[in-house]
């Protein structure tokens, strides 16, 4: 049971750049999210989908798109790269509201 | 817009001792509350999710605690262990169910 697959773990861009980080669950779930972690800001939302064919946008939204067509899949993909875009992505599923939200293992992404 | 505190940001302690991690938010209106562990290079693994109509949820060596009014939540983890070093997140989530707002963490250090 793989859970929460996130691809690639490691990335460097060169400004402008567009690329896709991938997100893949097993489990069956509804919520699907994505988050960015920067040193001394936390977790913070980019986009999040509460099933196929919605989604919706977090906190920090600008520059990234999502879409989400079928349960097990969430890309996110980031249209014209940016060094602020440099970071740690995470991927985060859950079954419904009020469940146990279960994190990939990351993908950092450096922009030069 | 919901403000979470993890104060101190880092603890270091020496095995065997019983330790406290706090964590504050601003907004009451939370529809649950979530701990989390996170080790260096990985993604975050949830440790207990306490609903905002509990007071309190244990695990093992671990209890969390939940004081909607005040805003506070702390984890207590009892006989630490050099295996318990690792960075503590707390999490609240919004009254709809659809957002997560993620402290910046308590790195802890227990020392064998």
């Amino acid at each position: 049971n793989a859970g929460v697959t996130q691809t690639p773990k490691f990335q460097v861009l060169k400004t402008g750049q567009s690329m896709t980080l991938q997100c893949a669950q097993d489990m069956n779930h509804e919520y699907m999210s994505w988050y960015r972690q920067d040193p001394g800001m936390g977790l913070r939302l980019i986009h999040y989908s509460v099933g196929a064919g919605i989604t919706d946008q977090g906190e920090v939204p600008n520059g990234y798109n999502v879409s989400r067509s079928t349960t097990e899949d969430f890309p996110l993909r980031l249209l014209s790269a940016a060094p602020s875009q440099t970071s740690v992505y995470f991927c985060a599923t859950r079954r419904g509201i009020g469940n146990t939200i279960y994190f990939g293992e990351g993908s950092w992404l450096t922009v030069v | 817009k919901q403000e979470v505190t993890q104060i101190p940001a880092a603890l270091s302690v020496p095995e065997g001792e019983n330790l406290v991690l706090n964590c504050s938010f601003t907004d009451s209106a939370i529809y649950n509350l979530q701990w989390f562990r996170q080790d260096p290079g990985k993604g975050l693994t949830s440790l207990l999710l306490i609903q905002s109509s509990q007071r309190e949820q244990t695990s093992g060596r671990l209890n969390a605690s939940l004081d909607k009014s005040s805003g506070r939540s702390t984890l207590y983890i009892a006989a630490s262990q050099p295996g318990d070093s690792a960075t503590y997140l707390c999490a609240v989530i919004s009254n709809t169910g659809n957002q997560f707002y993620f402290g910046t963490g308590t790195s802890l250090t227990v020392i064998p």
